[in-house]
């Protein structure tokens, strides 16, 4: 039973537009979001979170949007840029007993086309 | 600075073999993780060091033995693995590991074969 989904397998987008990369989740205990990014060979890297008490947050070209009714998030990127072709996870995190534990989705593959 | 260090970046090993993984990291963090990650899977849990006590064991065959020597190591010994065992082997760790909000930073991997 996956708990966190990434519809979309893979995206493909112009440089310089933006990016919309989504998730849903089906557990309501999750109170905390979090986006990595993927390159071949290499482990995830954090790129930005969210808390459950939040409906957006922003870093740079980077912006979390949090729908708890619709139990949704999205990544929003903008502008788009090449360098930012990779596979993307969306994250959710909940105390398991006194441990958190990241359930991690299915990843989508963003190009972005010169 | 949000090293995490994996050695070694490649691994090979027989049925019968014996091996090691390991992952280090120097940023004072007191929660370690491993996970495994399959081709076009998602990374899913193994294990969980807490204050280098062993506090999520998620339901792992015992062919994967876990150690944590101390707050900055974290060890996988891997004896008489399977060729399905075959995948990305990724360690992670954080500040700690008591709420939902500790992020985790993630190494670069064990590519692991096994044949």
């Amino acid at each position: 039973d996956q708990q966190v989904k990434q519809n979309s397998p893979s995206l493909s987008v112009q440089e310089g537009r933006i990016s919309i990369l989504n998730c849903d989740y089906t557990n309501s205990m999750f109170d905390y979001f979090l986006w990595y990014k993927k390159y071949p060979a290499e482990g995830p890297t954090f790129l930005i979170s969210i808390s459950s008490i939040k409906d957006k947050n922003e870093d740079g070209r980077f912006t979390v949007f949090l729908n708890k009714s619709a139990k949704h998030l999205s990544l929003h990127i903008v502008p788009s840029q090449p360098g930012d072709s990779a596979v993307y996870f969306c994250a959710a995190s909940a105390l398991g007993g006194a441990t958190n534990k990241l359930i991690f989705g299915t990843g989508t593959l963003l190009a972005v086309q010169p | 600075d949000t090293e995490v260090t994996q050695t070694p970046k490649h691994l090979v090993m027989g049925m019968t073999n014996k091996k090691s993984l390991k992952c280090e990291q120097h940023m004072g963090h007191r929660a370690m993780y491993w996970y495994k990650q399959k081709a076009k899977k998602p990374p899913e849990l193994m294990f969980v060091y807490s204050y280098e006590k062993l506090s999520i064991n998620e339901s792992v065959p015992s062919r994967f033995s876990p150690e944590c020597p101390n707050s900055s190591l974290l060890n996988l010994h891997l004896h008489a693995l399977q060729p399905e065992d075959s995948a990305l082997y990724l360690c992670a760790s954080s500040v700690g590991s008591g709420r939902a909000s500790n992020i985790q930073y993630f190494g670069a991997g064990t590519r692991l074969s096994v044949l």
